[in-house]
């Protein structure tokens, strides 16, 4: 079993929808939780960046963790073509970072 | 948010020469680096890990004598593929460990610099 689990998607919804994307984890020893877009060729960036359960909001993206379910979403309200990128899960513990493999998303005008 | 330079952006170089990629954070110390390396429609591939000021760890099949790192400093490693050949081609990001304070707020995490496309003829 892999400690961060990720659909690959891809995902497609039109453009205006509220996007949910998922990671499930193993490892109780993670701490920090991030959330990183990556658009083709591109290197990922940090979207965002939670620690303690429950919700964080910036603008139109919402990320809550659960620790206790191990389980963690990032949210896209009124998604946008923009939007259209792989989004990455990833999680911290000590000094090891463990990537998602990533979901596809594509947003359609 | 915080800001890492990798540099160059892209290269293409002959079989058998060498390479180097310097990855730089800008506005932290970064006491931590990795190197990862992506092919197209894959996910990140961890290669190393690079700590200033010592040797770097690097993750299981990859080749330290092929991959040579260095952490000369809290803002600088370089990353350098060493008689490259068309195999090596591949889309090489670079990411620094933000770990204490900012804003207040403790924190620990990555950010990554844009990535070098190599391309080995």
């Amino acid at each position: 079993q892999k400690e961060v689990e990720q659909d690959p998607g891809p995902l497609s919804v039109p453009e205006g929808a509220i996007v949910s994307l998922n990671c499930t984890y193993s490892n109780s020893a993670f701490q920090y939780f991030m959330w990183y877009r990556q658009y083709s060729r591109k290197g990922p960036e940090l979207l965002m960046y939670t620690y303690s359960s429950g919700n964080k909001e910036d603008g139109r993206f919402t990320a809550q963790v659960d620790k206790s379910s191990k389980y963690i979403s990032l949210f896209i309200r009124d998604s946008q073509p923009s939007d259209s990128a792989t989004y990455l899960c990833a999680m911290t513990s000590y000094q090891k970072v463990t990537f998602g493999i990533g979901t596809k998303l594509q947003v359609i005008p | 948010g915080a800001v890492v330079s990798q540099h160059p952006s892209w290269v293409i170089c002959k079989s058998g020469t060498s390479v180097k990629i310097e990855c730089r954070s800008l506005d932290f110390q970064a006491t931590t680096m990795f190197w990862y390396r992506q092919f197209p429609k894959q996910s990140l591939m961890l290669m190393a890990t690079s700590n200033e000021g010592s040797k770097a760890t690097y993750e299981q099949g990859v080749e330290k004598d092929k991959f040579l790192i260095n952490h000369a400093s809290l803002t600088l490693s370089t990353l350098t593929v060493t008689s490259a050949h068309p195999e090596d081609s591949s889309f090489y990001i670079c990411s620094a460990r933000d770990l204490g304070t900012r804003a207040g707020s403790y924190t620990d995490t990555q950010y990554f610099g844009p990535g070098t496309r190599l391309t080995v003829l």
